[in-house]
Protein backbone atom coordinates (compact mmCIF):
# COMPACT_ATOMS: atom_id res chain seq x y z
CA UNK A 1 0.00 0.00 0.00
CA UNK A 2 1.87 3.05 -1.12
CA UNK A 3 1.65 6.07 0.95
CA UNK A 4 3.82 9.52 1.74
CA UNK A 5 5.33 9.50 5.38
CA UNK A 6 6.33 11.99 7.53
CA UNK A 7 8.58 12.37 10.63
CA UNK A 8 8.21 13.14 12.91
CA UNK A 9 4.33 13.41 13.24
CA UNK A 10 4.04 15.88 16.42
CA UNK A 11 7.11 17.48 17.19
CA UNK A 12 7.31 20.42 20.28
CA UNK A 13 10.34 22.20 20.69
CA UNK A 14 11.52 25.72 22.31
CA UNK A 15 11.72 29.17 20.09
CA UNK A 16 15.53 28.94 18.62
CA UNK A 17 15.57 25.53 18.28
CA UNK A 18 17.13 23.75 14.46
CA UNK A 19 13.38 22.17 13.73
CA UNK A 20 14.16 19.04 10.78
CA UNK A 21 11.06 17.25 9.02
CA UNK A 22 11.16 14.51 7.26
CA UNK A 23 9.18 12.62 4.10
CA UNK A 24 9.50 10.11 2.19
CA UNK A 25 7.69 10.09 -0.82
CA UNK A 26 5.65 7.45 -3.40
CA UNK A 27 8.37 5.63 -4.92
CA UNK A 28 8.21 6.59 -8.44
CA UNK A 29 6.48 9.97 -8.33
CA UNK A 30 8.97 12.48 -9.12
CA UNK A 31 7.36 15.81 -7.80
CA UNK A 32 7.46 16.46 -4.03
CA UNK A 33 5.68 19.42 -2.14
CA UNK A 34 5.89 21.31 1.10
CA UNK A 35 2.93 22.67 2.39
CA UNK A 36 1.76 24.38 5.98
CA UNK A 37 -1.84 24.54 6.90
CA UNK A 38 -2.92 27.87 8.52
CA UNK A 39 -6.48 29.06 9.25
CA UNK A 40 -6.08 32.02 7.19
CA UNK A 41 -4.43 30.58 4.40
CA UNK A 42 -5.59 27.24 3.97
CA UNK A 43 -2.73 24.92 2.37
CA UNK A 44 0.33 27.26 1.99
CA UNK A 45 3.00 26.32 -0.86
CA UNK A 46 6.23 26.40 0.67
CA UNK A 47 8.06 24.96 -1.73
CA UNK A 48 8.24 21.97 -4.42
CA UNK A 49 10.53 19.87 -6.24
CA UNK A 50 10.72 17.45 -9.48
CA UNK A 51 13.11 15.11 -9.95
CA UNK A 52 15.00 16.22 -6.98
CA UNK A 53 15.55 19.71 -8.28
CA UNK A 54 13.83 23.06 -6.72
CA UNK A 55 11.32 24.41 -9.06
CA UNK A 56 9.61 26.88 -6.97
CA UNK A 57 10.73 27.97 -2.98
CA UNK A 58 9.24 31.55 -3.20
CA UNK A 59 6.21 30.45 -0.64
CA UNK A 60 9.15 29.63 2.12
CA UNK A 61 10.32 32.09 4.73
CA UNK A 62 13.97 32.29 3.15
CA UNK A 63 16.28 33.65 6.37
CA UNK A 64 14.91 30.54 7.95
CA UNK A 65 13.69 27.63 6.17
CA UNK A 66 14.94 25.35 3.66
CA UNK A 67 13.97 22.26 1.65
CA UNK A 68 15.97 19.77 0.08
CA UNK A 69 16.01 16.49 -1.58
CA UNK A 70 18.94 14.50 -0.70
CA UNK A 71 17.94 11.34 -2.12
CA UNK A 72 14.70 10.53 -4.37
CA UNK A 73 13.75 8.88 -1.17
CA UNK A 74 13.46 11.77 1.31
CA UNK A 75 12.60 15.58 1.29
CA UNK A 76 13.08 17.45 4.29
CA UNK A 77 12.31 20.67 5.36
CA UNK A 78 14.05 22.35 8.14
CA UNK A 79 13.57 25.84 10.13
CA UNK A 80 16.63 27.46 12.15
CA UNK A 81 16.02 29.11 14.18
CA UNK A 82 12.16 28.20 15.05
CA UNK A 83 9.87 30.73 16.14
CA UNK A 84 6.24 30.45 18.00
CA UNK A 85 4.88 32.32 14.24
CA UNK A 86 6.16 28.57 13.03
CA UNK A 87 3.71 26.39 14.95
CA UNK A 88 2.09 25.12 12.30
CA UNK A 89 0.92 21.57 10.59
CA UNK A 90 3.44 21.00 7.67
CA UNK A 91 1.81 18.74 4.99
CA UNK A 92 4.48 16.53 2.24
CA UNK A 93 2.79 15.03 -1.00
CA UNK A 94 4.20 13.82 -4.13
CA UNK A 95 2.68 13.05 -7.44
CA UNK A 96 3.61 11.26 -10.66
CA UNK A 97 4.56 14.57 -12.63
CA UNK A 98 1.27 16.48 -13.10
CA UNK A 99 -0.84 13.59 -11.91
CA UNK A 100 -3.17 13.87 -8.50
CA UNK A 101 -0.97 14.52 -5.52
CA UNK A 102 -0.73 12.17 -2.46
CA UNK A 103 -0.16 13.61 1.42
CA UNK A 104 1.27 12.28 4.34
CA UNK A 105 -0.43 12.25 7.45
CA UNK A 106 1.87 15.76 8.59
CA UNK A 107 4.09 17.15 11.04
CA UNK A 108 2.37 18.79 13.72
CA UNK A 109 4.80 21.43 15.35
CA UNK A 110 4.50 23.72 18.16
CA UNK A 111 7.69 26.28 18.67
CA UNK A 112 7.31 27.31 22.62
CA UNK B 1 -1.75 37.12 -3.15
CA UNK B 2 -3.97 33.86 -3.10
CA UNK B 3 -4.44 32.77 -6.47
CA UNK B 4 -6.98 30.08 -5.56
CA UNK B 5 -10.01 31.05 -3.38
CA UNK B 6 -12.51 29.55 -1.68
CA UNK B 7 -14.59 32.27 0.32
CA UNK B 8 -16.95 30.47 2.02
CA UNK B 9 -15.19 29.30 5.35
CA UNK B 10 -17.66 26.87 6.14
CA UNK B 11 -21.73 25.59 5.11
CA UNK B 12 -24.07 23.34 6.75
CA UNK B 13 -26.39 21.26 5.26
CA UNK B 14 -29.52 18.72 6.11
CA UNK B 15 -28.35 15.10 5.40
CA UNK B 16 -29.85 14.08 2.28
CA UNK B 17 -29.92 17.42 0.74
CA UNK B 18 -27.56 18.98 -1.92
CA UNK B 19 -23.76 20.56 -0.82
CA UNK B 20 -22.26 22.90 -2.93
CA UNK B 21 -18.82 24.11 -2.30
CA UNK B 22 -17.28 26.62 -4.22
CA UNK B 23 -14.03 27.71 -5.65
CA UNK B 24 -12.82 31.05 -7.82
CA UNK B 25 -9.20 31.04 -9.38
CA UNK B 26 -7.41 34.49 -10.82
CA UNK B 27 -4.44 32.65 -12.62
CA UNK B 28 -5.54 31.61 -16.80
CA UNK B 29 -2.77 29.06 -16.70
CA UNK B 30 -4.44 26.72 -14.50
CA UNK B 31 -5.53 23.84 -17.13
CA UNK B 32 -6.45 21.01 -13.81
CA UNK B 33 -8.31 21.49 -11.08
CA UNK B 34 -8.45 18.96 -8.06
CA UNK B 35 -10.69 18.69 -4.85
CA UNK B 36 -9.47 17.33 -1.73
CA UNK B 37 -10.86 16.23 1.43
CA UNK B 38 -9.31 16.26 4.87
CA UNK B 39 -10.35 14.81 8.20
CA UNK B 40 -9.04 16.22 11.63
CA UNK B 41 -5.33 15.19 12.03
CA UNK B 42 -5.67 13.39 8.74
CA UNK B 43 -3.78 14.34 5.24
CA UNK B 44 -5.89 15.65 2.94
CA UNK B 45 -7.14 12.91 0.35
CA UNK B 46 -7.95 13.31 -3.32
CA UNK B 47 -11.95 13.68 -4.21
CA UNK B 48 -12.14 14.23 -7.83
CA UNK B 49 -10.71 16.33 -10.48
CA UNK B 50 -11.05 18.11 -13.80
CA UNK B 51 -9.69 18.73 -16.66
CA UNK B 52 -10.32 22.55 -17.87
CA UNK B 53 -10.93 20.47 -21.99
CA UNK B 54 -13.88 19.73 -19.80
CA UNK B 55 -16.92 21.51 -18.04
CA UNK B 56 -17.98 19.13 -16.27
CA UNK B 57 -16.86 15.64 -14.11
CA UNK B 58 -18.69 13.24 -11.90
CA UNK B 59 -18.31 10.26 -9.87
CA UNK B 60 -20.78 9.00 -7.78
CA UNK B 61 -22.74 11.31 -5.45
CA UNK B 62 -19.81 14.24 -6.26
CA UNK B 63 -19.73 16.11 -9.46
CA UNK B 64 -17.45 18.78 -9.88
CA UNK B 65 -18.23 21.81 -12.70
CA UNK B 66 -16.15 23.95 -14.24
CA UNK B 67 -16.83 27.68 -15.71
CA UNK B 68 -12.99 28.45 -17.35
CA UNK B 69 -14.52 32.01 -18.35
CA UNK B 70 -15.82 32.95 -14.99
CA UNK B 71 -12.53 31.25 -13.75
CA UNK B 72 -14.90 29.64 -11.24
CA UNK B 73 -15.50 25.84 -10.12
CA UNK B 74 -17.94 24.20 -8.22
CA UNK B 75 -18.36 20.75 -6.25
CA UNK B 76 -21.50 19.08 -5.72
CA UNK B 77 -22.35 16.44 -3.15
CA UNK B 78 -25.64 14.31 -3.31
CA UNK B 79 -27.11 13.06 -1.36
CA UNK B 80 -25.20 14.62 1.11
CA UNK B 81 -24.23 12.11 4.14
CA UNK B 82 -22.55 12.42 7.52
CA UNK B 83 -20.17 11.53 6.97
CA UNK B 84 -19.16 13.64 4.30
CA UNK B 85 -18.28 16.18 7.17
CA UNK B 86 -15.07 17.38 6.32
CA UNK B 87 -13.09 20.58 5.23
CA UNK B 88 -12.83 20.30 1.59
CA UNK B 89 -10.09 21.67 -0.27
CA UNK B 90 -9.98 23.07 -4.30
CA UNK B 91 -6.73 23.15 -5.86
CA UNK B 92 -5.44 24.28 -9.28
CA UNK B 93 -2.48 23.07 -11.17
CA UNK B 94 -0.86 24.59 -13.47
CA UNK B 95 1.48 23.11 -16.72
CA UNK B 96 4.82 23.76 -14.39
CA UNK B 97 2.91 21.29 -12.03
CA UNK B 98 2.99 23.34 -9.51
CA UNK B 99 -0.26 22.99 -7.22
CA UNK B 100 -2.48 25.85 -5.49
CA UNK B 101 -4.95 24.71 -2.85
CA UNK B 102 -7.15 27.10 -1.11
CA UNK B 103 -8.61 28.47 1.93
CA UNK B 104 -10.70 25.41 2.20
CA UNK B 105 -14.96 25.19 2.99
CA UNK B 106 -15.30 23.38 6.61
CA UNK B 107 -18.81 20.86 5.75
CA UNK B 108 -20.82 20.00 8.30
CA UNK B 109 -23.66 17.60 7.01
CA UNK B 110 -26.35 17.04 9.44
CA UNK B 111 -28.42 13.60 10.60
Amino acid sequence: DARVTQTPRDKVTEMGQEVTMRCQPILGHNTVFWYRQTMMQGLELLAYFRNRAPLDDSGMPKDRFSAEMPDATLATLKIQPSEPRDSAVYFCASAPNRGRAFFGQGTRLTVV
Amino acid sequence: DQQVKQNSPSLSVQEGRISILNCDYTNSMFDYFLWYKKYPAEGPTFLISISSIKDKNEDGRFTVFLNKSAKHLSLHIVPSQPGDSAVYFCAANSNTGKLIFGQGTTLQVKP
